[in-house]
């Protein structure tokens, strides 16, 4: 069964200090993995797309990275505005329009 | 600028009713998407459209029902059948399958 799995649930972080959120996944044939900021009650908003391991994407203080069964957000330096849930997804299904999503890394930025 | 847009933002609805959640976009995107959301679960997939008049169920369709008779628009109807309806949804849209989703802002609906 195709899943997808996040780590940490949650973490807090004082403002400066860096660290990574993983995203592993057992989809097979994978066809991009994606990679999403929700804010409370808010829609997803999306980030990244990575497509094959090795390929590393970076917005601002984020940049994510892909291996062959895991994806890694890394937060450099954090703000509070940081703070967020950060949602990962992979197609699935046969179909690379229908996304199965991770329940979510649950970030806090404390100044 | 284009978006998603879902309304209500908040919707309340007493047990035996059905209820309309609106779902418009204006990204001129071909597939549409409605998920649901719960505390500590990821999001999981009710409906899905990739072309008008057409549909598919998702992991969890049973007591919704949806239709898409234009590319805008993809209402989801959550049926008195839906024996949990309580819960926040999100409508989602893609331009092609590799493309990242746009998702509205959501609708959280109680029932009370």
């Amino acid at each position: 069964e195709d899943q997808v799995t996040q780590s940490p649930e949650a973490l807090r972080l004082q403002e400066g200090e860096s660290s990574s959120l993983n995203c592993s996944y057992t989809v097979s044939g994978l066809r991009g993995l994606f990679w999403y900021r929700q804010d409370p009650g808010k829609g997803p908003e999306f980030l990244f797309t990575l497509y094959s391991a090795g390929e590393e994407k970076e917005k601002e203080r984020l940049k994510a990275t892909l291996t062959k069964k895991e994806s890694f957000l890394h937060i450099t330096a954090p703000k509070p505005e940081d703070s967020a849930t950060y949602l990962c997804a992979v197609p699935w299904g046969g179909a690379t329009n229908k996304l199965i999503f991770g329940t979510g890394t649950l970030l806090a930025v404390q100044p | 600028d284009g978006g998603i847009t879902q309304s209500p933002k908040y919707l309340f609805r007493k047990e035996g009713q059905n209820v309309t959640l609106s779902c418009e976009q204006n990204l001129n995107h071909d597939a549409m998407y409605w998920y649901r959301q719960d505390p500590g679960q990821g999001l999981r997939l009710i409906y899905y459209s990739q072309i008008v008049n057409d549909f598919q169920k998702g992991d969890i369709a049973e007591g919704y029902s949806v239709s898409r008779e234009k590319k805008e628009s993809f209402p989801l109807t959550v049926t008195s059948a839906q024996k949990n309806p309580t819960a926040f949804y999100l409508c989602a849209s893609s331009r092609t399958a590799n493309y990242g989703y746009t998702f509205g802002s959501g609708t959280r609906l109680t029932v009370v």
